[in-house]
Order: structure tokens, then C-alpha cells, then sequence
């Protein structure tokens, strides 16, 4: 059972390119989530998605950009990356986020450095 | 978005001894608060839960508590172990954010033998 992958699991990327972050799931959860977590900042969400075909901004998504074309893969998209976008991300997923015991289960991680 | 707090930042027991971290949080519509457990170069794990219609959980030497009148919850370790340091996190789900987990910003947990 592979649960949720992230792929790279690292990356070094000059600043003005463009990088997709990619997250597959094989849990058939609805709900599927991004993270970035900084030193002292915490889990702070990027993007969300409660079902296939449907998007959401959380606390800090401008630079970012996501899709979910199906149940299984939430690819993160940094369009023109620039040094503040240096931080580790981690993808999640829960099965009925609207239920309340419904926990998030975390991907990897990819630690990604613009410089 | 929902506004969750916790203290300490960081925290030193001796093993053995006991551990409480302490989160508030602002949206009085939460109803499910997540601790998860983060050890270095790892993912966050869940140790813990509760909902809103429980004011305590336990599960051997780790309890959580809730009061949904004052908004805030905590978490206890109790006879705590070199093998319990991390980072832990509180979280909350925020109906504002599609029923995301809003997280804390973490407490950097040191258990010395």
C-alpha cells in the first residue's frame, strides 16, 4: 500500500522557472490538501481540494496554482519560482473532510530550494 | 482564516517527567482538533484526536483535552521518553478553508535521559 506519494523528494531550481510538485494518493480520498512548512511558521495550507474538479485557497497561495483532474493526483504548479518559495511541501489527504474524525494523512515531503 | 495558537515553542523535560503543550483557537465552529507528531526529516503523523463532543481522550500515556468554551485544547505526555522528542502540532478544521486542518506553528519537544 503506497498511501500518498510526492515526487521529487528534493529539488534545486533557479528562480524564474516553472516546477510542478506532483502528489498521487491511492486511498480514494475526496479531499486532498498542500502544505508548506517553514522554520517557526508551522503547517501553513496552499491550496485545498475537496473533490475532483474542484479547487480552493488557503492562507498563502499566491504563486501557486493547482489542478485535480481526477480523484487520485493534486499537482502543486509554481509558475515563475522565487527564493521565498524555499521551503519543504507536503501534500495530504482525508477521506470526508466535512465529517469531524477525519484526519489528514501526509505525503513525504519535498524539500525544494530556488535559488 | 481560523487562528490557532500554541505554547510552548519549544520545551525541555526530564524523562520520566510529564509534558503539556496548550493550543487556542478562534472559530468557535471547530469541531475537530488533530495532534500530530513530526520527527526530523520525517512527515507529520497523528498520535491523537478529539471531537467536539468529548471533552478528554486518552490512549496510554498521551490525553487530550477540550474545553469548547474557552476554545482551547491540550496536550499531556505523561512519563515522557527520550523516543517522544519531536515537533508536535495542534491543529483545528476550518469550515472557512474547505474543512482544512489550520496547524499551529509547533513545539520542539526535548526529552533528556
Amino acid at each position: 500500500i503506497a498511501g500518498i506519494t510526492q515526487a521529487p523528494t528534493s529539488q534545486i531550481l533557479a528562480a524564474g522557472r516553472r516546477m510542478t510538485l506532483r502528489c498521487t494518493q491511492d486511498m480514494r480520498h475526496n479531499a486532498m490538501y498542500w502544505y508548506r512548512q517553514d522554520l517557526g511558521l508551522g503547517l501553513r495550507l496552499i491550496h485545498y481540494s475537496n473533490t475532483a474538479g474542484t479547487t480552493g485557497k488557503g492562507e498563502v497561495p499566491d504563486g501557486y496554482s493547482v489542478s485535480r483532474a481526477n480523484t487520485d493526483d493534486f499537482p502543486l504548479t509554481l509558475a515563475s519560482a522565487v527564493p521565498s518559495q524555499t521551503s519543504v511541501y507536503f501534500c495530504a489527504s482525508s477521506p470526508l473532510p466535512r465529517l469531524r474524525n477525519t484526519e489528514a494523512f501526509f505525503g513525504q515531503g519535498t524539500r525544494l530550494t530556488v535559488v | 482564516g481560523e487562528n490557532v495558537e500554541q505554547h510552548p515553542s519549544t520545551l525541555s523535560v526530564q524523562e520520566g517527567d510529564s509534558a503539556v503543550i496548550k493550543c487556542t483557537y478562534s472559530d468557535s465552529a471547530s469541531n475537530y482538533f488533530p495532534w500530530y507528531k513530526q520527527e526530523l526529516g520525517k512527515r507529520p503523523q497523528l498520535i491523537i484526536d478529539i471531537r467536539s463532543n468529548v471533552g478528554e481522550k486518552k490512549d496510554q500515556r498521551i490525553a487530550v483535552t477540550l474545553n469548547k468554551t474557552a476554545k482551547h485544547f491540550s496536550l499531556h505526555i505523561t512519563e515522557t521518553q527520550p523516543e517522544d522528542s519531536a515537533v508536535y502540532f495542534c491543529a483545528a478544521k476550518e469550515a472557512s478553508s474547505g474543512y482544512a486542518l489550520n496547524f499551529g506553528k509547533g513545539t520542539s519537544l526535548l526529552v533528556t535521559p
